[in-house]
């Protein structure tokens, strides 16, 4: 498979609970990207990783979020304590750095749903 | 922060009819890229303009950058059933020279096509 794989694809948890979205990017991007979006909105950035460092972090991304790119692979995000307006979809992308156009390659996403 | 603006919203078309939606901001957008996201699918990259009043083709589809650079479009002729989707676009944040991924989308617009 050469395209950015997320799980799992669906999650729906209770108020309070914590969860955690796995994303394996292609294997030679460098940069990894996490976005949310809403239903009937555009994907809303929350953080970016070149390799294993993560360099930039959006507001929209409280304490409760943490994203870790451990080897500079695959990455994690985890939401604790979960409220109901974290319900999204959550978008994994990845890019290569050096490719000039910045293209992004997005997974098929991780839908929460928080009861 | 920056908003980039995108209308319509909805825009219900008969096939073989054309189809443009346009994007706006009231700041100079650096990079324009432009996604497709099938229903229940995911954001796929389609093109970047980077020079003002730049315009590129792929097939049926018109994509133009405005002289200014504050705005686009994308102008799809003779619709067919298979351009059904949402059509996103988004700017490229250039941070110190540099732009690494992080995209600002706009609302998108929702194209369906009645055969």
């Amino acid at each position: 498979d050469t395209g950015v794989s997320q799980d799992p694809r669906h999650k729906i948890t209770k108020r309070g609970q914590n969860v955690t979205f796995r994303c394996d990017p292609i294997s030679e991007h460098n940069r990894l990207y996490w976005y949310r979006q809403t239903l009937g909105q555009g994907p809303e950035f929350l953080t970016y990783f070149q390799n294993e460092a993560q360099l930039e972090k959006s507001r929209l991304l409280s304490d409760r979020f943490s994203a870790e790119r451990p080897k500079g692979s695959f990455s994690t995000l985890e939401i604790q304590r979960t409220e109901q307006g974290d319900s999204a979809m959550y978008l994994c992308a990845s890019s290569l750095a050096w490719s000039g156009a910045n293209v992004l390659t997005f997974g098929a996403g991780s839908r929460l749903t928080v009861l | 922060g920056q908003q980039v603006m995108q209308i319509p919203q909805y825009q219900h078309v008969q096939e073989g009819e054309d189809f443009t939606t346009y994007c706006n901001s009231s700041t100079t957008l650096s990079n324009i890229q432009w996604y497709k996201q099938r229903p229940g699918g995911h954001p796929v990259f389609l093109i970047q303009l980077v020079k003002s009043g730049e315009v590129k083709k792929q097939k049926r589809l018109t994509f133009q950058f405005g002289e200014a650079k504050k705005n686009s479009s994308l102008h799809i002729t003779a619709t067919q059933t298979t351009d059904v989707g949402t059509y996103f676009c988004a700017d490229l944040i250039n941070a110190g020279g540099t732009s690494y991924g992080k995209l600002t989308f706009g609302q998108g617009t929702i194209l369906t096509v009645h055969p």
